[in-house]
């Protein structure tokens, strides 16, 4: 079974709105950690944003914020103030504490952003 | 001052040549990684150093070669190259034993001519 699905065909949206990327996953693990990337078109993985299982609030840094709902499983990126600059790749990843040393990054298929001035 | 790099950014050779990929970080890091990206941008773990011990070895052809002479370095041979090959190869690196981010260089692109 997949761990870390994202279903949203490419996604386009208007300069200056918000916008919602879609990431459901699955673990039995108690504790594990979500994780989303951005990769522009230069190719480079940027690092965006980290929820803990454990964490009570919802991360947020600047313009991004994480909806982790835990009982439903799903880690949506929500983006604010859309930047042309934001259009891109955007990776969900998820790591499980159980496997312990062995304990790697599973990354979703990504979603293409597209940001319309 | 680059957190993670790699070297080279672009690799372009012919099938059944050998090749290296060199990959340093300055981040205090134990644990680093090597993923490989394919052409529908899927990315994949291959392996996983931690203080230069192998720790992940993912089902990857035996022609790939990992090699960690010290904590901060980990190199990647690939012997008698495919043209099933061709990818974006990244290096990443992370604290050891917690589940804080994995920072990522910025990728070499493998093409196999």
């Amino acid at each position: 079974a997949q761990k870390i699905t994202q279903t949203q065909p490419g996604m386009f949206v208007q300069e200056k709105e918000a916008v919602t990327l879609d990431c459901t996953y699955d673990t039995s693990d108690p504790s594990y950690g979500l994780f989303w990337y951005k990769q522009p078109s230069s190719g480079e993985m940027i690092f965006l944003i980290y929820q803990g299982s454990y964490d009570q609030q919802n991360a947020t840094e600047g313009r991004y914020s994480l909806n982790f709902q835990k009982a439903r499983k799903s880690a949506n990126l929500v983006i604010s103030a859309s930047q042309l600059g934001d259009s891109a790749m955007y990776f969900c990843a998820m790591r499980e504490a159980l496997t312990g040393a062995n304990s790697k990054l599973t990354f979703g298929k990504g979603i293409t952003l597209s940001v319309r001035p | 001052d680059t957190a993670v790099s790699q070297t080279p950014k672009y690799l372009v050779t012919q099938m059944g040549n050998d090749k290296s990929i060199k990959c340093e970080q300055n981040l205090g890091h134990d644990t680093m990684y090597w993923y490989k990206q394919d052409s529908k941008k899927f990315l994949k773990i291959m392996f996983s150093y931690n203080n230069k011990e192998l720790i992940i070895n993912e089902t990857v052809p035996n022609r790939f070669s990992p090699k960690s002479p010290d904590k901060a370095h980990l190199n990647l041979h690939i012997n008698s190259l495919e043209l099933g090959d061709s990818a974006v190869y990244f290096c990443a690196s992370s604290p050891q034993g917690d589940l804080r981010p994995q920072h990522f260089g910025d990728g070499t692109r493998l093409s196999i001519l």
